[in-house]
């Protein structure tokens, strides 16, 4: 069974850092892409980040591009997003996916929530 | 960036009822397109991918279709268990983006 847990969530002041965990279990984690995506309370959903097979390829959107670094360490099979300069617009539940590039998101975690707030 | 605008944004059926939301999308995506359900306070699960691919364990009264750049979620009898919010996604390229959802209640 695939299985997604992420941690690392909780209240950060703007302009500080955090870290966000995604602990992989159920499938073979290097085969794999892997993906953030993001939901502000109440709002859609909007991907974050997304992290090739070797780590050698990183996407991100305008929104974060420059502050949100995600990476993984295939060997403990765990995703990472490293978030920098947060603004209170980063407040949202985020999600680790396991992504099928040019098919869909197909695995979700249970989402940790961010918010930033002085 | 392509923009994905889903229709309607929030929408009333009874039991049983044919439901279909629609997604339209700005430009060619193929069929590059994936529906997800997101049930109150639970995660997204994926229900149809590659436009009118069924994922794993889903029931077989969802289904999607497209029509040139437009595609469709169809739920062929409404169950309880199927409200929730409905999300169109197109994976043809970065960055990947997201309908704005439609809303699901029972009548």
């Amino acid at each position: 069974e695939v299985q997604l847990v992420e941690s690392g969530g909780g209240l950060v002041q703007p302009g500080r850092s955090l870290k966000l965990s995604c602990a992989a279990s159920g499938f073979t984690f290097s085969n794999y892409y892997m993906a953030w995506v993001r939901q502000a309370p109440k709002k859609g959903l909007e991907w974050v980040a997304t992290i090739s097979t070797s780590g050698s390829r990183t996407y991100y959107p305008d929104s974060v591009k420059g502050r949100f670094t995600i990476s993984r360490d295939n060997a403990k099979s765990s995703l990472y997003l490293q978030m920098n300069s947060l603004k209170s617009e980063d407040t949202a539940t985020y999600y680790c996916a396991r992504q099928r590039l040019w098919v869909s998101f197909d695995y979700w975690g249970q989402g940790v929530m961010v918010t930033v707030s002085s | 960036d392509i923009q994905m605008t889903q229709s309607p944004a929030s929408l009333s059926a009874s039991l049983e009822e044919i439901v279909t939301i629609t997604c339209q999308a700005s430009q060619d995506i193929g069929n590059w397109l994936a529906w997800y359900q997101q049930k109150p306070g639970k995660s997204p699960q994926l229900l149809i991918y590659g436009a009118t691919s069924l994922a794993d364990g889903v029931p077989s009264r969802f289904s999607g279709s497209r029509s040139g750049t437009q595609y469709s979620l169809k739920i062929s009898r409404l169950q309880v268990e199927d409200i929730g919010i409905y999300y169109c996604q197109q994976a043809s390229s970065a960055p990947w983006t997201f309908g704005g959802g439609t809303k699901l209640e029972l009548k």
